[in-house]
């Protein structure tokens, strides 16, 4: 069975930056995209990017460019994501998605970033 | 970017009825290979969205057959017969054609 197991909430000071994972299981990342959904509060869904695990090519929805960075760990089995210079704009829930047709969704993290 | 246009923003249903969602894209969703990638996903609440149908008209695993997908080019359709209560929620239509990939806004399917 494949699942996606996303770290936990965090709270983010203005300014800073945070790392958020995404480990699967059930499936050999090196063989699929992985891709990171936003969603901000009462809000639709918005694509920020893609990585490559095999080779670590990223492409990036150009206003996530100096926001995410995408990185994978093929040897963990694990994506992340880190968002830097955080700003209150960047509360959302942040999902990881995998396979063809983002066919595998993790449970989500929540960032918090007060104002 | 490629603008997704859903309609309507919000469906109520009666329970058994028959519903129609709309996803109309900015330009042709016609890949260079030939394929059309134009996917469905429902969200319900605190969840995750799941995938329903992939490129038009493919229904995912274990996705019943009361939700068919239809469409060609830049105009779209998800029809659910016979609703039932786990069909509620909020549904999305995603691109995959060109990057980057868009959603539209959102359905969200509500009892009447």
């Amino acid at each position: 069975e494949v699942q996606l197991q996303q770290s936990g909430a965090e709270l983010g000071k203005p300014g800073t930056s945070v790392k958020l994972s995404c480990k699967v299981s059930g499936y050999n990342i090196r063989n699929t995209y992985m891709h990171w959904v936003n969603q901000r509060p009462g809000k639709g869904l918005e694509w920020i990017g893609r990585i490559d695990p095999a080779n670590g090519n990223t492409i990036y929805a150009e206003k996530f460019k100096s926001k995410a960075t995408l990185t994978a760990d093929t040897s963990s089995n694990t994506a992340y994501m880190q968002l830097s210079q955080l700003k209150s704009d960047d509360t959302a829930i942040y999902f990881c998605a995998m396979r063809d047709w983002f066919a595998y969704w993790g449970q989500g993290t929540l960032v918090t970033v007060p104002s | 970017d490629v603008l997704m246009t859903q309609t309507p923003v919000s469906l109520p249903v009666s329970l058994g009825g028959q519903v129609s969602i709309s996803c109309r894209s900015s330009q042709s969703l016609v890949h260079s290979d030939g394929n059309t990638y134009l996917h469905w996903y429902l969200q319900k609440p605190g969840q995750s969205p799941q995938l329903l149908i992939y490129r038009v008209s493919n229904r995912f695993s274990g996705v019943p057959d009361r939700f068919s997908g239809s469409g060609s080019g830049t105009d779209f359709t998800l029809k659910i017969s016979r609703v039932e209560p786990e069909d509620l929620g909020v549904y999305y239509c995603l691109q995959s054609t060109h990057f980057p990939y868009t959603f539209g806004a959102g359905t969200k399917l509500e009892l009447k």
